[in-house]
């Protein structure tokens, strides 16, 4: 069965360091979605891909976080400088363009930031 | 703004009870919900989806229930196992089209043997 991955699974880093998360969506799925999920919240959307294009980063904190989907297939979330604040679990999604329905997400990615 | 409400936050009750978590949300205007299970630690793996226009969707021990025009959705669990022990989830989706969703802070579920 088709999965959505992300690497890595855990991350710890020191505060005003640099990180990457990586995503690999469902082969096919044209939408690809970035949520952040503070423990014991629910997720908060990031940004939000179709194909290439951010379609929504409204709520990504712009002068720290930046995403790209380069060849509209697989994606990657950077934080540069990491804060505190941002030790979070990070959730990627996809769903493909022909059904509007459902979101299939990966395991996440659990950042901790020191 | 969309804001989803859960309730209980969190619920323990003896394996074999059946019970019932509630999901409230402010605007009846949605396209679909969503309930979703996440094991601690883990991502979301979906249970079950209700498209506007639905009543109610079954998947084995679980089933979901939508009123939208009072913005409530139930999610009934019968016979409850050790192994239901997690956090469930409710999502609204706001619009068609591949629009994200709003999420509830989740009801975490300990099943007692």
């Amino acid at each position: 069965e088709a999965e959505v991955a992300q690497s890595p699974r855990y991350k710890i880093t020191e505060k005003s360091q640099a990180v990457a998360f990586w995503c690999d969506p469902i082969s096919g799925h044209a939408t690809l979605y970035w949520y952040r999920q503070i423990l014991g919240q629910g997720p908060e959307l990031l940004v939000q891909f179709q194909d290439e294009s951010v379609v929504d980063d409204s709520q990504l904190p712009k002068d720290r976080f930046s995403a790209e989907r380069l060849k509209g297939v697989d994606s990657t979330l950077k934080i540069q400088p990491a804060e505190l604040g941002d030790s979070a679990m990070y959730l990627c999604a996809s769903s493909p363009l022909a059904s509007y329905n459902e979101q299939f997400f990966g395991p996440g990615t659990r950042l901790t930031v020191l | 703004k969309q804001e989803v409400t859960q309730i209980p936050a969190a619920l323990s009750v003896p394996e074999g009870e059946n019970l019932v978590l509630n999901c409230s949300f402010t605007d009846s205007a949605i396209y679909n919900l969503q309930w979703f299970r996440q094991d601690p630690g883990k991502g979301l793996t979906s249970l079950l989806l209700i498209q506007s226009s639905q009543r109610e969707q079954t998947s084995g021990r679980l089933n979901a229930s939508l009123d939208k025009s009072s913005g409530r959705s139930t999610l009934y669990i019968a016979a409850s196992q050790p192994g239901d022990s997690a956090t469930y989830l409710c999502a609204v989706r706001l619009n068609s089209g591949n629009t994200p969703l709003v999420f509830g802070k989740g009801t975490r579920l300990s099943v007692i043997a």
